[in-house]
């Protein structure tokens, strides 16, 4: 149990154009969703915290209207690169946790950003 | 472009031997503590966790120890196999932070044939 899926796995777009990232969890319901940065060999740095049917929570230095992030049900939320460019290539992954399990987070397999 | 800093540690261990890797937080007011294991282009993998009223927890060929007087976590592997190869991050949880993890740096782990 407690699988998170993400999609697409890879994406290459040209600079400019937007990108849309979905994560699901698929046999539970996720409350809340996090959405996370990863430069090669570097950690994870959260971007921003997501709950069911209200605004995201992003954190400091995260541009909310680069980073679009729509939590719409409890098993899907979407993260948008909006005019995307070079610099936005990273690694982004999601996680879920539910209301029952409240520490506990479930990570997607990531998503491989390349932006040319 | 992407950042260029350090290379994450990394700790070289010879199959089978014990590894224990180290991590140091920074909030002692942390509540819970997790490790993770990342392997190349997947996302992190939950392997054991720990809340901060124990100093010591036992999985499947890991333990977990808490030292709040140093801030400092390890995580011990035993009988490492090469499947172990992984980075492995630790991450906490402040008490009356919600459920958001704050990862570490990381360290790279080698298993040698």
């Amino acid at each position: 149990g407690a699988v998170v899926s993400q999609h697409p796995s890879r994406v290459i777009c040209k600079s400019g154009t937007s990108v849309k990232i979905e994560c699901r969890s698929l046999d539970f319901q996720a409350t809340t969703m996090f959405w996370y940065r990863q430069f090669p060999k570097k950690s994870l740095m959260l971007m921003a915290t997501s709950n069911e049917g209200s605004k995201a929570t992003y954190e400091q230095g995260v541009e909310k209207d680069k980073f679009l992030i729509n939590h719409a049900s409890l098993t899907l939320s979407t993260l948008t690169v909006t005019s995307a460019h070079p610099e936005d290539s990273s690694f982004y992954i999601c996680s879920a946790s539910s209301k029952t399990g409240y520490y506990e987070q479930y990570f997607g397999p990531g998503t491989r950003l390349t932006v040319t | 472009g992407e950042s260029v800093g350090l290379h994450l540690p990394t700790l070289s261990v010879q199959e089978g031997d014990n590894s224990i890797i180290n991590c140091a937080y920074s909030n002692s007011a942390s509540d819970y503590f997790i490790w993770y294991k990342q392997e190349s282009g997947k996302g992190p993998q939950f392997i054991i966790d720990i809340r901060s009223n124990m100093d010591k927890r036992q999985g499947q060929r890991v333990t977990v120890l808490l030292n709040k007087t140093v801030k400092h976590l390890s995580l011990q592997i035993a009988a490492t196999q090469p499947g172990d190869s992984a980075v492995y991050f630790c991450a906490e949880i402040p008490t009356g932070g919600g459920n958001k993890l704050t990862f570490g740096t990381g360290t790279q782990l080698k298993v040698e044939l």
